[in-house]
């Protein structure tokens, strides 16, 4: 099966912090996803990436940059965290970037963070 | 831009009874449709997607959902609810013209009562 790890399932930062989120999949897929996660609002696209070295924009990409340096691994960043930052935060990764009957995402357990 | 909505944010249901979760959507091209599940304390799961074919799929856990194009909808549905079904649904979907985003809903909390 699919592995999509990410690297803390609890975090607490204080504001103005950099805090790096890793997330790594272990199937060879080349499109990864950032996601945040809030009561009420579901689920928000951050980043994606279709490629190493590659990123797009999602929907609420403010205060957040990503890093894909191999194709394993998607980080996301916050630059200076703020308490409105505060959210679970899931990584998922998918196969190619073509619609194929595989597709579907595969979803790490999540990160929740908390920006005190 | 692509978009999905759940139009109710919790649907009660009694064990055994049908159950319908609602999805709509709004693309440029055609839709790629999908259904999540989470469960209490765990990750997103896959259920179910619709690509092409057959408007009617079959997914996990007994689940099922019809895609109707003219109403844009793909809602999920299950003919005898189990209480193990309570959890959080999301649906998503991908626009077969543009980037490769795919944008969830809001997600719905269905409770099944025994």
């Amino acid at each position: 099966d699919v592995k999509v790890t990410q690297s803390s399932r609890y975090l607490v930062k204080r504001t103005g912090e950099k805090v790096f989120l890793e997330c790594v999949q272990d199937m060879d897929h080349e499109n990864m996803f950032w996601y945040r996660q809030d009561p009420g609002l579901g689920l928000r696209l951050i980043y994606f990436s279709y490629d190493v070295k590659m990123k797009e924009k999602g929907d609420i990409p403010e205060g957040y940059s990503v890093s894909r340096e191999k194709k394993e691994r998607f980080s996301l960043i916050l630059e200076s965290a703020s308490t409105n930052q505060t959210s679970m935060y899931l990584c998922a990764s998918s196969l190619t970037g073509t619609f194929t009957t595989n597709e579907k995402l595969f979803f790490g357990s999540g990160t929740q963070l908390s920006v005190l | 831009a692509q978009s999905v909505a759940q139009p109710e944010d919790q649907v009660n249901v009694a064990e055994g009874n049908p159950l319908t979760v609602k999805c709509t959507y709004s693309v440029s091209g055609n839709p790629y449709l999908f259904w999540y599940v989470q469960y209490p304390n765990r990750g997103l799961q896959f259920l179910l997607k619709y690509i092409t074919g057959d408007n009617l799929v079959k997914g996990s856990y007994g689940f099922e959902a019809e895609f109707n194009k003219s109403q844009t909808s793909f809602h999920l549905k299950k003919p005898s609810a189990l209480v193990s079904d309570s959890a959080l649904y999301f649906c998503a979907v991908r626009d077969e013209i543009g980037d490769d985003k795919i944008i969830f809903g809001k997600g719905t909390r269905l409770h099944i009562l025994p």
